[in-house]
């Protein structure tokens, strides 16, 4: 089935440590994007794609980064100098803007979790 | 940033009422209006996308409008059933942006039995 896996679902880190989170997306889509929920707030964008080798800050980009190597993946590094990192994380992807209305597919997301 | 407020924050009804909440946004240089529907322990998933004026879009038991020129969307849902239990998030997406869409904080909708 198509769609959109994230890894892991739950993580640990201590702080000061960076960590990665995998995003893969096996629809073919161009675009790809990263978001954050706190409690009582709406998806924030961190980082979004909209091909490869590109990639372009969202509104709370201050201490993650990304990479957009394939078209397939867009993996999410939260950096030590990300100063409030636990959140539940969700990766997502579209086709390009002006085709199916730009509908977002999303995946379950991650949860993170700085000890 | 823009700013998309939703309302009510929470709404617990009965089974078999209907229901309807609300989605502001700005009203100039409007392109889309998105609802999706976010399951716990699941991914959102889209319901509608809203481009015009005055559009209406309906699946099933559930509707929405749109006003761009006021800046609001309702989405309603008839006879509600517990399996319509879940956070409803509206997104917009302003003309002449490539950042996608800015989302609202969403309403969760519990549906008793």
């Amino acid at each position: 089935d198509g769609g959109i896996t994230q890894s892991p679902k739950y993580l640990f880190r201590k702080e000061g440590q960076n960590v990665t989170l995998s995003c893969e997306q096996n629809l073919n889509h161009d675009a790809m994007y990263w978001y954050r929920q706190d409690p009582g707030q709406g998806l924030r964008l961190i980082y979004y794609s909209q091909i490869v080798n590109d990639f372009q800050k969202g509104d709370i980009a201050e201490g993650y980064s990304v990479s957009r190597e394939k078209k397939e993946s867009f993996p999410l590094t939260v950096t030590s100098a990300q100063k409030n990192p636990t959140a539940f994380y969700l990766c997502a992807s579209s086709i390009p803007a002006g085709v199916d209305g730009n509908t977002i597919y999303f995946g379950e997301g991650s949860w993170l979790t700085v000890v | 940033i823009l700013n998309v407020e939703q309302s009510p924050q929470s709404l617990h009804v009965q089974e078999g009422d209907s229901t309807n909440f609300t989605c502001s946004f700005p009203s100039s240089n409007f392109y889309a209006l998105h609802w999706y529907r976010w399951e716990t322990a699941k991914s959102p998933e889209a319901l509608f996308v809203m481009t015009l004026n005055g559009d209406e879009k309906k699946k099933g038991r559930i509707s929405a409008t749109l006003n761009t020129k006021e800046g609001y969307s309702y989405l309603y849902i008839k006879g509600s059933q517990p399996e319509d239990s879940a956070t409803y998030l509206c997104a917009f997406k302003r003309s002449g942006s490539a950042r996608q869409l800015t989302f609202g904080s969403g309403t969760q909708l519990t549906v008793l039995p």
